[in-house]
């Protein structure tokens, strides 16, 4: 059981360049998310998808767009990539239904911005 | 002032000791209350949650939710090493949109 899988797990991009982080679930999970984590900051919240056809933007959106593809995949783009974006994305999922929003974790992507 | 607000420590128990982590939340609609441990360089694991007023105990774990104060914690009893991690605070916010907002976690380390 996969669970919620990101790719890439490592990537080094160049000031300027772009990519799109990819996330599946196979939990059948309504909700999705975007998270970063930089060191002492916790996990910030980038966008977040409720439910198929919706996303919405979160804690830090600035410089980032989402596509909920379709219920299992939620993908991030970075188009212009900075510096500032040097972090840990990790993408979540959940029921999201009533009180199940139990959020589970991918491995997580390392991402540096020379 | 952010949504969620947790002492990032690093909180330092000796080995049997009661560890007590504190969370605060500013949005009064919060329905649901989750605490996360890290382990450094992996993804945040899911140890407890609770959506009542009260305690709830799960072996070593207790979580407590006091809504009126917008306050919950998690006490961890008899702690041992490996319990050594960073613990998030996790609380869904925004009413029904589900938006679950972390805290900037507590660094644990349990001293043998």
């Amino acid at each position: 059981n996969a669970g919620v899988t990101q790719t890439p797990k490592f990537q080094v991009l160049k000031t300027g360049q772009s990519m799109t982080l990819q996330c599946a679930q196979d939990m059948n999970h309504n909700s999705m998310y975007w998270y970063r984590q930089d060191p002492g900051m916790g996990l910030r919240l980038i966008y977040y998808s409720a439910s198929e056809g919706t996303t919405d933007k979160g804690e830090v959106p600035n410089g980032y767009n989402v596509s909920r593809l379709n219920k299992r995949e939620f993908s991030l783009r970075l188009e212009s990539a900075a510096p500032s974006q040097t972090s840990v994305y990790f993408c979540a999922s959940s029921e999201g239904v009533g009180m199940n929003t139990e959020a589970f974790f991918g491995q997580g992507t390392r991402l540096t911005v020379v | 002032q952010k949504e969620v607000e947790q002492n990032s420590g690093p909180l330092s128990v000796p080995e049997g000791a009661i560890a007590s982590l504190n969370c605060t939340y500013s949005d009064r609609g919060s329905q649901s209350f989750f605490w996360y441990r890290q382990y450094s360089g992996k993804s945040p694991e899911l140890i407890m949650f609770i959506y009542s007023n009260g305690d709830k105990e799960d072996g070593r774990f207790t979580a407590q939710l006091n809504k009126a104060s917008q306050y919950v914690s998690l006490l961890i009893r008899d702690s041992q090493p490996s319990d050594s991690a960073t613990y998030l605070c996790a609380v869904t916010v925004g009413g029904a949109t589900n938006k679950l907002i972390f805290g900037t976690g507590t660094l644990l380390a349990v001293q043998p």
